[in-house]
């Protein structure tokens, strides 16, 4: 069974930082890209970060360009997301997800039960 | 705003058939990019209903089907079920933006 699990959410000040984790099991990690999504309270889904399978090259959502750095770490099958100048607009539950492309075109196979992450003074 | 535009919430009855619409542009649906859905109950994972417009991954009941036409799709639930009360999602990419987008989420609610 395919389990993905957060964790390192919390309540940080403006300008703090934060490290999500997540691990994986119940499938081969290492052959797979991963992304991070979050959902912002009362509002919808935002693609946050992704990395490819091997971890050499990753995307970042505008908004958190520069400030958000996702990396893995394939021999304890988990996917990290380092936070840092944490913002108001940044709080939500974050999820991690397994990605599945078929002929260009990905999605999100399976999820996390996610991790909050409150921005407040 | 979100770039794919849902309804907020729609209803029905236990064994009705609800559609819940996806409406997008020219630059990501009507580009010919695939449209997926995701089924989400707070506190819980969201899970993969539909992908590639049409399709089931195992274990989802065919009660839930996916189509898709020009600048928009659809997530038709027949037989409706008390359990089928939670949020829906649909999912694309967008060429102009070079991102994944989503709708902002429907709300079914099984009277």
């Amino acid at each position: 069974e395919v389990q993905l699990v957060e964790s390192g959410g919390g309540l940080v000040k403006p300008g703090g930082s934060l490290r999500l984790s997540c691990a994986a099991s119940g499938f081969t990690f290492s052959s797979y890209s991963m992304n991070w999504v979050r959902q912002p309270p009362g509002k919808g889904l935002e693609w946050v970060a992704s990395t490819i399978s091997s971890g050499s090259y990753t995307f970042y959502a505008d908004s958190v360009k520069g400030r958000f750095t996702i990396f893995r770490d394939n021999a304890k099958n988990s996917l990290y997301l380092q936070m840092n100048s944490l913002r108001a607009a940044d709080t939500a539950v974050y999820y991690c997800a397994s990605e599945n492309c078929t002929i260009g075109d990905c999605f999100y196979d399976f999820w996390g039960q996610g991790t909050l992450v409150t921005v407040s003074s | 705003q979100s770039v794919l535009t849902q309804p907020p919430s729609m209803s029905g009855a236990p064994g009705q058939r609800v559609t819940v619409s996806c409406t997008g542009s020219s630059s990501n649906i009507g580009a010919g990019y695939d449209v997926h859905w995701y089924q989400y109950l707070p506190g819980t994972a969201p899970k993969l209903l539909i992908y590639g417009d049409t399709n089931r991954p195992s274990g989802v009941p065919d009660r839930f089907s996916g189509s898709k036409s020009a600048t928009s799709a659809s997530l038709a639930i027949t037989g409706l079920q008390a359990e089928d009360e939670a949020e829906y999602y649909c999912q694309s990419y967008d060429r102009s933006l070079s991102v994944v987008v989503f709708g902002g989420g429907t709300k079914l609610t099984v009277l």
